[in-house]
């Protein structure tokens, strides 16, 4: 059974669109994350929910919005798609907030295109 | 600013050697460290985590070095295998309730 799925794998669209993507871990774990990983590879936390609490927001654009309706779950909303979108953008659990001892489980990832 | 730094960028090693990915963040006041796999078009995997407490951690042909004085880190391979081939990232958790990650180190071993 897959740790941390997400839905869907591949997304193109154009710019200005309004997109989600969503995200459901099976683990029983209380936290889970966005990151977003741009063209250099480099990964980035986006947000953070502990009990569907958001927990960080690091200064990302009013035009994602996190949503999560149980622990289990997380969606990512993203209003007027921008170019500068485009990224892969995956999801991750854990079973507390950055326990000193705690490991997070990724998701496979969703690439996002905005043409 | 706290940063996470892993040189070089990409290492080519023929099958059977040993090798050392290196690791450097700039706040020694770490709460812990993780080393991720990630391969093509997939996530990050989990491969050892170090907390700020312990000097290294072994699973199988790996073994991960902390020294938070220098502000480094090193993921030590044993008798690379080509299924070793991957990009490996280093994580910190500084204590403010998030990962940063280093843009990570692309290794390929060599058949």
């Amino acid at each position: 059974d897959t740790a941390v799925s997400q839905t869907p794998k591949y997304l193109v669209t154009q710019m200005g669109n309004d997109k989600s993507i969503k995200c459901e871990q099976n683990l029983g774990h209380d936290t889970m994350y966005w990151y977003k990983q741009d063209s250099k590879k480099f990964l980035k936390i986006m947000f953070s929910y502990n009990n569907k609490e958001l927990i960080i927001n690091e200064t990302v654009p009013n035009r994602f919005s996190p949503k999560s309706p149980d622990k289990a779950h997380l969606n990512l909303h993203i209003n007027s798609l921008e170019l500068g979108d485009s990224a892969v953008y995956f999801c991750a659990s854990s079973q507390e907030a950055f326990a000193y001892t705690d490991t997070q489980y990724f998701g496979p990832g969703t690439r996002l295109t905005v043409l | 600013k706290q940063e996470v730094t892993q040189i070089p960028a990409a290492l080519s090693v023929p099958e059977g050697e040993n090798l050392v990915l290196n690791c450097s963040f700039t706040d020694s006041a770490i709460y812990n460290l993780q080393w991720f796999r990630q391969d093509p078009g997939k996530g990050l995997t989990s491969l050892l985590l170090i907390q700020s407490s312990q000097r290294e951690q072994t699973s199988g042909r790996l073994n991960a070095s902390l020294d938070k004085s220098s502000g480094r880190s090193t993921l030590y391979i044993a008798a690379s295998q080509p299924g070793d081939s991957a990009t490996y990232l280093c994580a910190v958790d500084f204590g403010n309730e998030k990962l940063t990650f280093g843009t990570g180190t692309r290794l390929t071993i060599i058949p």
